[in-house]
This record gives structure tokens, sequence and C-alpha cells, in this order.
């Protein structure tokens, strides 16, 4: 059974606060995403990391940050939290070989941000 | 730029009758186009790629290049169907957008 994994479900922190968020994987895929997903707008695509030590800017990458040290560990961090940023955040992963493979999520992180 | 639109944010149907959840895209490249489902308190998880042309709990999705629609459809809906849908396109080779989503409600 394949599994990406979120180390938390549901997160409160305040205004100003570093904020790390992380993400592993089992299935040694190359790919992994952060996004986020707000009601009416739907998921959209925050980093974006196809090897260790590679990443690439999605849509909304201002005020995040992201790392990748090892292959099945992608972190997503806010440097400094706003309210703004109060959202729920998905991890994936995608196998970088086969072009018709699919995205496998994780089960989200609510951050709160107060 | 790649755009997904889905047009309706809400759908309620009764059950057992049919039921069509809408995707248009926009995109210059050759389209790969998939649905993802979120039920209620799960992950998101994918249901239908168009490269398959299977269909997967009763829905079924066509790849219209001309009309750049990939719909959804299916006769029959059922409560348990109730969930979030989500049309994505892949681009870029490894990126997907995904459209804002479309919560179906069927109703007993």
């Amino acid at each position: 059974d394949v599994k990406v994994t979120q180390s938390s479900r549901y997160l409160v922190k305040r205004t100003g606060e570093k904020v790390f968020l992380e993400c592993v994987q089992d299935m040694d895929h190359e790919n992994m995403f952060w996004y986020r997903q707000d009601p009416g707008l739907g998921l959209r695509l925050i980093y974006f990391s196809y090897d260790v030590k590679m990443k690439e800017k999605g849509d909304i990458p201002e005020g995040y940050s992201v790392s990748r040290e090892k292959k099945e560990r992608f972190s997503l961090i806010l440097e400094s939290a706003s309210t703004n940023q109060t959202s729920m955040y998905l991890c994936a992963s995608r196998a970088r070989t086969g072009l018709h493979t699919e995205a496998f999520f994780g089960q989200g992180t609510r951050l709160t941000v107060v | 730029a790649q755009r997904v639109t889905q047009p309706e944010k809400l759908l309620s149907v009764f059950k057992g009758a049919p039921v069509e959840l809408k995707c248009n895209y926009s995109y210059s490249g050759s389209p790969e186009l998939f649905w993802y489902v979120q039920y209620s308190r799960q992950r998101l998880q994918l249901l239908l790629r168009h490269i398959s042309r299977e269909s997967i709990k009763g829905f079924t999705a066509d790849l219209n290049k001309g009309e750049t629609s990939f719909h959804q459809k299916k006769p029959f809906a059922q409560e348990e169907d109730s969930a979030m849908y989500y049309c994505a396109l892949r681009y870029n080779f490894n990126k997907f957008y995904f459209g804002s989503g479309t919560k179906l409600n069927v109703k007993p």
C-alpha cells in the first residue's frame, strides 16, 4: 500500500512563527509536491521538487520555502507565518518514469495561524 | 497558460439520477487529464485518467479535444458518491494543475 505521510493533521501557530510541515513517502518517488487547498480555489501548487536538493517554484511560492535533503522527505517552511497562510496543506508524490502515472496524496495538514 | 475550469461549485442530485461533472481545460500542448476525488475525511485519490478510458465506480469520462472538455458522467448516482471532485491537467511533464473543485451531494 502506497504511503504519503504528513507529520501533523492539525497545527495552530502564532503570527510570525517559523513553521515546518513535513512529508514522507515510501514509494521511492522522484517528484514531490506541496499544494494548498482552499474552498473555491481548489489546489494551488506552492513548490515542486524533482530530485534531492532540486526544487522549482509553483504558482504561489511567496512566503514559503522548501527543503529536500533526502529523497523520501519534502519539507515546507513558512519563514514567518501570517494569517493568510491559514489553510489545508497537501503533500503529494509521483514517480518520474511513466507518462501516465498518478500523484499520491498525504492526508493533509490543517494549519491555523492566529 | 494552462487552465482547468470546473463551472459548478456545488451539484445536488437525487439518488438514482444521472450526474455529470464538468471540466474544461486550456492547454497548448497535448493534454493529459485526470479526475481526483476526496471523500469526507479521506485523502485525495485518483478516480479516472483519460488515457485509460475505464469506468471506475460507475463513472466514465471522455476527452473531447474539439470542445476542450473532460466531463465525467454516472448514469445512476449513489449516496456514497457524495464527495469533492477535482479535475486535473498534467503539464510540463511533472506538474499538475487542478480545477477549483465541484462538491457533489447525492440526496436520498
